[in-house]
């Protein structure tokens, strides 16, 4: 397993609500990716953060955004939820600075009714 | 565009056998590839990766070949056990590292 953690791993909302989930990236780790994973598919990149910066986005609206924090850490908040948002939400945490790979935790999944 | 794909959805084998899952990638100058294997209600774990200046690399049961001239990774798993049964992914690193592509997953069942 990584050392990779999240939480919560399992969360409920309701249409038009807000959500906060939370990453902990592996110890020497300084940057940490955000996936969404549609049930059947492959995870879509959201966003990446590198010393506390977006470091790149994906196809997603700006009601998805992130914090990265001086210990790593991050977070992934969605405004305004539609239904089409439920999905398991990855993070991963990589060492972006020696172009290694992205390591996974696993996982939050986000219903929204 | 960009598109990592696989050509098998679903692969079942036999206990013991050898297993190929395939992958079709379509970025020419991407060079550093990876397989994932995840299992039901788990993140993706990482199982062997290999860079462009590379043709073949072997992990434990594992080994990826990457063929450059027809854009196409190959992951094969040596004795196929029950544990191997999961979603495996092919993905590419794209744009300085900061984002994976992955394809949409093949189905291995190990049948006992």
């Amino acid at each position: 397993e990584t050392g990779v953690t999240q939480s919560p791993t399992h969360l409920i909302k309701t249409r038009g609500q807000q959500v906060t989930l939370r990453c902990s990236s592996q110890s020497g780790h300084n940057t940490v990716s955000w996936y969404q994973q549609a049930l059947g598919q492959g995870p879509q990149f959201i966003f990446q953060y590198y010393r506390e910066e977006e470091n790149g986005r994906g196809n997603f609206p700006p009601r998805f955004s992130g914090l990265q924090f001086p210990n790593y850490s991050s977070e992934l908040n969605v405004n305004a939820l539609e239904l089409d948002d439920s999905a398991l939400y990855l993070c991963a945490s990589s060492r972006r600075d020696r172009g290694e790979t992205q390591y996974f935790g696993p996982g939050t999944r986000l219903l929204v009714l | 565009g960009e598109s990592v794909g696989l050509h098998l959805p679903t692969l079942s084998v036999q206990e013991g056998d050898n297993s190929i899952i395939n992958c079709a990638y379509s970025n020419s100058a991407s060079d550093y590839f990876i397989w994932y294997k995840q299992e039901s209600g788990k993140g993706p774990q990482f199982i062997i990766d290999i860079r462009s200046n590379m043709d073949k690399r072997q992990g434990q049961r594992v080994t990826v070949l990457l063929n450059k001239t027809v854009k196409h990774l190959s992951l094969q798993i040596a004795a196929t056990q029950p544990g191997d049964s999961a979603v495996y992914f092919c993905a590419e690193l794209m744009e300085y590292g900061n984002k994976l592509v992955f394809g949409a997953g093949t189905i291995l069942r190990v049948k006992s």
